[in-house]
C-alpha cells in the first residue's frame, strides 16, 4: 500500500466548476499535512498548509480528518490558471509525496 | 538570487555511463534535498544533508551517491547510470530553522538512460 494515495485522475472541469480532490495516507504518525502543485514539467510549489480545524485560502479550501487518516482540497469557481496537478504531501519529517491528480479546466 | 539551481537542464547516457548533477543554492539554507520524479509517480527522496558535511539516505539511494560540498552545493552522482535511473531530478533547500514544507525546489534535471 502507498504512503499517500490520492484520487487517479484526470479532472476535468469547465470554468467556474468547483472540483474536490481526496488524498489518504497511511502513517498515522504524520504530524504536517500539505498541498502543491505542480505545472506541466515544472518543480512542485507549496500551495497550501492542511490544519487540523480546516483552512482556506481565496477559492482553495483544505480539510483533514485525523481519525480516517483522510486530506481533502476543494476548489471553488475554477480558473483556466488553476489546471495543473495536485500533490498531496504529509511528514512527520521527510515529505511523502502523493502521484498527483491532474487537473483541466476547460474554457 | 537565483534561488535553487540545477545543472545540466537535460542530459542523454548510455547505461553504464556515469555523470554528475550539480544543484546550488544562494539562500544560505542549512538542508537540501535530492529527489526523483518518475511518470505518474510523486517525488520520492533519494538522499538529503542536513547541514554541511553530513548526508543520509532517503528512501531511494541505490545507485547514487551525494556530496555536500559546503553549504551552497549537493551534488548527485550516478557512477553506472541503468535506464531505470530514467528520471525527472529535482533539487530542493529549506531555510535555517524553517519548516519542513517550506522546500524551495529546482526547475529540475531530466535524465534519460538508453
Amino acid at each position: 500500500r502507498k504512503e499517500v494515495e490520492q484520487d487517479p485522475g484526470p479532472f476535468n472541469v469547465p470554468e467556474g466548476a468547483t472540483v474536490a480532490f481526496n488524498c489518504t495516507y497511511s502513517n498515522s504518525a504524520s504530524q504536517s499535512f500539505f498541498w502543491y502543485r505542480q505545472d506541466c514539467r515544472k518543480e512542485p510549489k507549496l500551495l497550501m498548509s492542511v490544519y487540523s480545524s480546516g483552512n482556506e485560502d481565496g477559492r482553495f479550501t483544505a480539510q483533514l480528518n485525523r481519525a480516517s487518516q483522510y486530506i481533502s482540497l476543494l476548489i471553488r469557481d475554477s480558473k483556466l490558471s488553476d489546471s495543473a496537478t495536485y500533490l498531496c504531501v504529509v511528514g512527520p519529517r521527510q515529505l511523502t509525496f502523493g502521484s498527483g491528480t491532474q487537473l483541466t479546466v476547460l474554457p | 538570487n537565483a534561488g535553487v539551481t540545477q545543472t545540466p537542464k537535460f542530459q542523454v547516457l548510455k547505461t553504464g555511463q556515469s555523470m554528475t548533477l550539480q544543484c546550488a543554492q544562494d539562500m544560505n539554507h542549512n538542508s537540501m534535498y535530492w529527489y526523483r520524479q518518475d511518470p505518474g509517480m510523486g517525488l520520492r527522496l533519494i538522499y538529503y544533508s542536513a547541514s554541511e558535511g553530513t548526508t543520509d539516505k532517503g528512501e531511494v539511494p541505490n545507485g547514487y551517491n551525494v556530496s555536500r560540498l559546503n553549504k551552497r552545493e549537493f551534488s548527485l552522482r550516478l557512477e553506472s547510470a541503468a535506464p531505470s535511473q530514467t528520471s525527472v531530478y529535482f533539487c530542493a533547500s529549506i531555510p535555517p530553522a524553517g519548516r519542513v514544507d517550506t522546500q524551495y525546489f529546482g526547475p529540475g534535471t531530466r535524465l534519460t538512460v538508453l
